[in-house]
């Protein structure tokens, strides 16, 4: 089966120190491979995503993801957090011959001031 | 431009009753899905539309559960005599093409539907 997990379920970080929200994958093929964000009471807003070539993918609101063949891993990253980064992100795959996403549990961003 | 639209944002229903969830794409856009986020079981694909083909329909829980699109455009989601397990956020998404893997989707704000 193919699938993405996220194993935090939350992550706190204090404001100005650098983010990681963790994403694995098990997919058959060439991973296609998304991030979204959603605030409350928001629907999902896309960030970045890999397809093929440079593994280091920088996206909206200055977030960026390395892909990692060897380790099956699609790991969110900023350098510097804000507090209005806090939101729930959800990492996705789309699997091979399948149109429809594929959605991590979701991992809650906290972000202290 | 304009984004994926959905009405109502919010519906409070009693079991038993029928619903029906709308979903306006981006104009263009030739591909568009429904999905559910609810407590228990995440985020999951319900149905998919791609131009006049037939819809993917793996996603459907149960025979309760319908979805059309007219003129390739307006989608609408039905839920015939409604459960409490169907309380969830429905979420619409449209991608511009051919529903190439590497296309992006674009979500709505979702109907957060309570069935009471």
């Amino acid at each position: 089966a193919q699938s993405v997990a996220q194993p935090e379920d939350q992550v706190n970080v204090a404001e100005g120190n650098p983010l990681t929200v963790k994403c694995t994958y098990s997919v058959s093929g060439n991973p296609y491979l998304f991030w979204y964000v959603q605030y409350p009471n928001r629907g999902l807003q896309f960030l970045l995503k890999y397809i093929t070539g440079d593994n280091l993918v920088k996206g909206s609101y200055g977030f960026e993801a390395e892909f990692n063949k060897s380790q099956t891993s699609f790991h969110l990253k900023k350098p510097s957090a804000l507090v209005s980064d806090s939101a729930l992100y959800f990492c996705a795959v789309r699997p091979t011959g399948r149109r429809a996403l594929t959605f991590g549990s979701g991992t809650r961003l906290q972000v202290q001031p | 431009g304009a984004g994926v639209s959905q009405s109502p944002s919010n519906k409070v229903t009693e079991k038993g009753k029928d619903v029906e969830l709308r979903c306006d794409p981006i104009s263009g856009h030739t591909a568009l899905y429904w999905y559910r986020q609810s407590l228990g079981q995440g985020l999951e694909f319900l149905i998919y539309f791609q131009g006049n083909s037939a819809p993917d329909k793996s996603g459907l829980p149960s025979d309760r559960f319908s979805a059309e699109r007219t003129g390739g455009s307006v989608s609408t989601l039905t839920i015939q005599r409604t459960q409490q397990e169907d309380s969830a956020v429905y979420l619409c998404a449209s991608s511009p093409r051919t529903g190439d893997p590497q296309e992006t989707q674009y979500f709505g704000p979702g109907t957060r539907l309570l069935v009471l």
